[in-house]
């Protein structure tokens, strides 16, 4: 298993404003995840952090609006980028295990007024 | 439409009660796994299941993985406060091994 944490653990922010919300994990992964989860509801991915190159995103998600960034073996950043209410959301962090187990971080819990 | 739906999509249940959560798809997996969420965590992974039929009990929780790994079960014997929070279901997929949630079950235990 890993531990992995994020930074902020909640925010509240304006509408057009962005937030970036840091990843660490205490041991080196090739891959690393970013998930959105609306309370109560399921996990929606996002896209899938390499280190050493670009991330990969899903349908219904861009570049322009999620950068990430992935300099390390241990950290990732998800930025969202020109925030609206609609932004308000959980996302999580993850890396991969064996046999497509995940583990997950805590979470940062963002509101956008 | 989702890949994975689970049933049902809410749950509140009495300390006592027993309870089965469903997860069906249409599609032929390798391995599925199961997971339990708390508020204010992530997901945390309960089992993985890989045999087409295969049973595994964790305490008081079995779960089964149906015949044809289409779909699977997850059946909670005398619930208790603390088996609060969300189940999801989830399959890897693609050579980047990223998940795959179903819709989620909501699990309210009342003491």
């Amino acid at each position: 298993s890993a531990v992995i944490s994020q930074k902020p653990s909640r925010d509240i922010c304006q509408r057009g404003t962005s937030l970036t919300i840091q990843c660490q994990v205490d041991s080196q992964v090739t891959m690393m995840f970013w998930y959105r989860q609306q309370p109560g509801q399921s996990l929606t991915l996002i896209a899938t952090a390499n280190q050493g190159s670009e991330a990969t995103y899903e349908s219904g998600f861009v570049i322009d609006k999620f950068p990430i960034s992935r300099p390390n073996l241990t950290f990732s950043t998800l930025t969202v980028s020109n925030m609206s209410p609609e932004d308000s959301s959980i996302y999580l962090c993850s890396v991969s295990g064996s046999l497509y187990e995940q583990y997950f971080g805590p979470g940062t819990r963002l509101t956008v007024t | 439409t989702q890949l994975l739906e689970q049933s049902p999509q809410f749950l509140s249940i009495q300390e006592g009660e027993n309870l089965t959560v469903y997860c069906n798809s249409s599609s032929v997996f390798s391995s599925l796994q199961w997971y339990r969420q708390e508020p204010g965590e992530g997901p945390v992974l309960l089992v993985t299941v890989v045999t087409g039929g295969e049973v595994k009990k964790l305490k008081r929780l079995t779960f089964q993985f149906g015949d044809a790994r289409k779909d699977s079960s997850l059946h909670i014997t005398a619930a208790q406060p603390g088996d609060t929070g969300l189940y999801l279901c989830a399959v890897g997929w693609g050579a980047t091994n990223k998940l795959i949630f179903g819709t989620g079950t909501l699990l309210a235990v009342q003491p």
